[in-house]
């Protein structure tokens, strides 16, 4: 039972390289979540999608895109890579919105931008 | 935004012993979740509690909800070596705002030395 699925687990990229963070989960969930953790800040809402075809903005979405063709995967893209950008990034993914329904999460991707 | 804040930051104690975190947030919520997340991987649901709820139980674990005072405890019982990770509190934004965004403080590094 893989759950939620993030790759690479590790990457380091140059300023003003792009890049793409893959996310699957094999749970049928409909809802599906990026969140990026930095020391001292907890975890910060990036994007989110409610299906496939739908994708909203969370807390910080400045710099990053996303797209849900398919219920299983959620890729979140990195257009011009930014030292700033450097931080731990996780997907979750939930049956239903997360108010009321536990969130499943990878185990993350550590990015650093040089 | 609306914010969990959990106390204190860091927490040492003896395996065997009780461990109580806090957290305090803002504004009104429908429900609120606690997380753990062992040292680099990702966070994993503990328990959710509903605003109409004052108190909840999962095995080791008791969790108290004070609507009135927007905070909320969580206590680990008969601590183990286990139980070391942050744990971090997620609320949502009420019954005015989203169903789709948690918002997650930034958490309570507990150790529990054997």
């Amino acid at each position: 039972n893989a759950g939620v699925t993030q790759t690479p687990k590790f990457q380091v990229l140059k300023t003003g390289q792009s890049m793409t963070l893959q996310c699957a989960q094999d749970m049928n969930h409909e809802y599906m979540s990026w969140y990026r953790q930095d020391p001292g800040m907890g975890l910060r809402l990036i994007h989110y999608s409610v299906g496939a075809g739908i994708t909203d903005q969370g807390e910080v979405p400045n710099g990053y895109n996303v797209s849900r063709s398919t219920t299983e995967d959620f890729p979140l893209r990195l257009l011009s890579a930014a030292p700033s950008q450097t931080s731990v990034y996780f997907c979750a993914s939930s049956s239903g919105g997360p108010s009321n329904q536990p969130q499943h999460f990878g185990d993350g991707t550590r990015l650093s931008i040089l | 935004s609306q914010q969990g804040e959990e106390d204190p930051q860091a927490l040492s104690i003896q395996e065997g012993e009780n461990a109580t975190m806090n957290c305090s947030y803002k504004t009104s919520i429908n429900n609120l979740q606690w997380y753990r997340q062992n040292s680099g991987r990702g966070l994993v649901h503990l328990i959710l509690i509903r605003s109409n709820e004052r108190e909840k139980h999962s095995g080791r674990l008791r969790v108290t909800l004070d609507t009135s005072k927007k905070s909320s405890s969580l206590l680990i019982t008969a601590s183990r070596a286990a139980d070391t990770a942050s744990y971090f509190c997620a609320t949502d934004a009420g019954s005015g705002g989203s169903n789709y965004k948690l918002t997650f403080g930034k958490g309570t590094l507990l150790t529990v030395n054997p």
